[in-house]
């Protein structure tokens, strides 16, 4: 079966710091890869998307940038944080065009 | 791009009564339509979803509508209880997933 792993579970960085946070999936092949920022009761804003290697879609003009090295791993990144990238950060998979997105636990960035 | 909105943005309901939830969707290609549940701190679940050939799905005490013509979708869930309180999330998806801003729901007990 399928499975997505995202670490780490929390990060507390003060500003200005570089950011990298990782996703893995397995049990499939050619996933898309999603990033999503959910800030506190609020809903998911998708940051990041990759349909192959190499091949990122940025939805959001910001201090973050996305990486796909590999087929089945997806890394969200910065060089300096800002105090407004605090928030629950979700990675999540999908396979054909009409099955679900899964989700990684996410991780949760306090910016000080 | 595919632009989804949902409706309400909060919903209390009593125990035992039903809650429903509305979203609209503009990309008329989007064929897959699934619902979220958000617990708080953790990661969305799906419960239920329903694809663009089907026009009604029921699993228990949900169900999922959907009006291709009209283009929004419903999400039903009935006798409610305390453990339904949650943020709910639709989503439409053609080439990537475009999500709803949310529904906070509260079940009285």
């Amino acid at each position: 079966s399928q499975t997505i792993h995202q670490w780490p579970a929390t990060l507390v960085q003060p500003v200005g710091s570089p950011l990298s946070l990782e996703c893995t999936v397995e049990g499939t092949s050619n996933p898309n890869l999603y990033w999503y920022r959910q800030a506190a009761g609020r809903g998911l804003q998708l940051l990041f998307y990759s349909v192959g290697i190499g091949q990122i879609s940025s939805e959001v003009p910001q201090n973050l940038s996305a990486s796909r090295p590999q087929d089945r791993q997806f890394i969200l990144s910065s060089k300096k944080l800002l105090l407004s990238d605090s928030g629950f950060y979700l990675c999540a998979w999908t396979g054909q065009s009409n099955q679900p997105q899964h989700f990684g636990d996410g991780t949760r960035l306090s910016i000080l | 791009g595919e632009n989804v909105e949902q409706h309400p943005s909060t919903l209390s309901v009593q125990e035992g009564d039903s809650a429903v939830i509305k979203c609209t969707y503009s990309d008329s290609a989007s064929n897959y339509f699934p619902w979220y549940k958000q617990e708080l701190g953790k990661r969305p679940q799906l419960i239920i979803d329903i694809r663009s050939n089907v026009g009604e799905k029921k699993d228990q005490r949900i169900a999922v509508t959907l009006n291709k013509t009209a283009k929004h979708f419903s999400l039903h869930i009935t006798e409610t209880q305390p453990e339904d309180s949650a943020v709910y999330f639709c989503a439409a998806r053609y080439v990537d997933m475009r999500f709803g801003a949310g529904t906070r729901l509260t079940v009285k007990p």
